[in-house]
C-alpha cells in the first residue's frame, strides 16, 4: 500500500511568487490534514479536509494560502504571494475513520519550502 | 486552548543506556496522547499512542510511555537505545469529544544515540 506522498519535495522561490503544493493520501482515506513547521517551532496545524470539504481550516495563517481538495481525492495548497515568513516544511497527513476513533494519523515526507 | 511541552530539545545517549524523553501537556479537557518520530530524510510516522485504557503504553520497537493524569504527563522511556533510534521525537494531543481531530505537536527532542 502506498502511503502519503508529496510533490515537490523542495522548492526554493522568490517572495511574492506563488507556490502549489500537493499531496496525495492513502487511497481510501477521508480524511486529510496540512500542518506547517517553522524551522525551530513546533509542527501546527492548518487544516482539516473531509472528502472534498473543509472540515476545520482554523489554522490557516492568512488568506494567501488556499487549499483545495476536488474530487475527495489529492490536495494542493497554494501560497500566493509568498512570503519570508512561509518558509518551512509543509506536512500532509490522512487518516481512514476518525468516528472509528483510531485517531491515526499516516504523514507524508514533507515539502520543504524556502522564500527567498 | 491545549498545548504540549516538550523540556528537552536534544538528548544526548550513549548505546544501550536508558533514556526518557519528557512531554507534558495542558488542557482543560481530557486528551489523547501520542508520540511520533521522524527518522532523517523521513516523514513523522506514529511511535506509540494513548486512547483509553492501560496507561502504560508499548510500541513495537521497544519504546513504552505512561500517561500520567495528576501530572498531565505523557513521558517516553526505552531501557536500552540503539543507534538506529537516533531521530527526532514528537510528542502531541487530539482533544477528546471536541469534533476536531487537530494534532497539537510539542516542538520535538533530538535523539542522538552516540556509539
Amino acid at each position: 500500500e502506498a502511503g502519503v506522498t508529496q510533490f515537490p519535495s523542495h522548492s526554493v522561490i522568490e517572495k511574492g511568487q506563488t507556490v502549489t503544493l500537493r499531496c496525495d493520501p492513502i487511497s481510501g482515506h477521508d480524511n486529510l490534514y496540512w500542518y506547517r513547521r517553522v524551522m525551530g517551532k513546533e509542527i501546527k496545524f492548518l487544516l482539516h479536509f473531509v472528502k472534498e470539504s473543509k472540515q476545520d481550516e482554523s489554522g490557516m495563517p492568512n488568506n494567501r494560502f488556499l487549499a483545495e481538495r476536488t474530487g475527495g481525492t489529492y490536495s494542493t495548497l497554494k501560497v500566493q504571494p509568498a512570503e519570508l515568513e512561509d518558509s518551512g516544511v509543509y506536512f500532509c497527513a490522512s487518516s481512514q475513520d476518525t468516528l472509528a476513533g483510531s485517531y491515526e494519523q499516516y504523514f507524508g515526507p514533507g515539502t520543504r519550502l524556502t522564500v527567498t | 486552548a491545549q498545548s504540549v511541552t516538550q523540556l528537552d530539545s536534544q538528548v544526548p545517549v550513549f548505546e544501550e543506556a536508558p533514556v526518557e524523553l519528557r512531554c507534558n501537556y495542558s488542557s482543560s479537557v481530557s486528551v489523547y496522547l501520542f508520540w511520533y518520530v521522524q527518522y532523517p530524510n523521513q516523514g513523522l510516522q506514529l511511535l506509540l499512542k494513548y486512547l483509553s485504557g492501560s496507561t502504560l503504553v508499548e510500541s513495537i520497537n521497544g519504546f513504552e510511555a505512561e500517561f500520567n493524569k495528576s501530572q498531565t504527563s505523557f513521558h517516553l522511556r526505552k531501557p536500552s537505545v540503539h543507534i538506529s533510534d537516533t531521530a527526532e521525537y514528537f510528542c502531541a494531543v487530539i482533544l477528546s469529544g471536541a469534533g476536531s481531530y487537530q494534532l497539537t505537536f510539542g516542538k520535538g527532542t533530538k535523539l542522538s544515540v552516540i556509539p
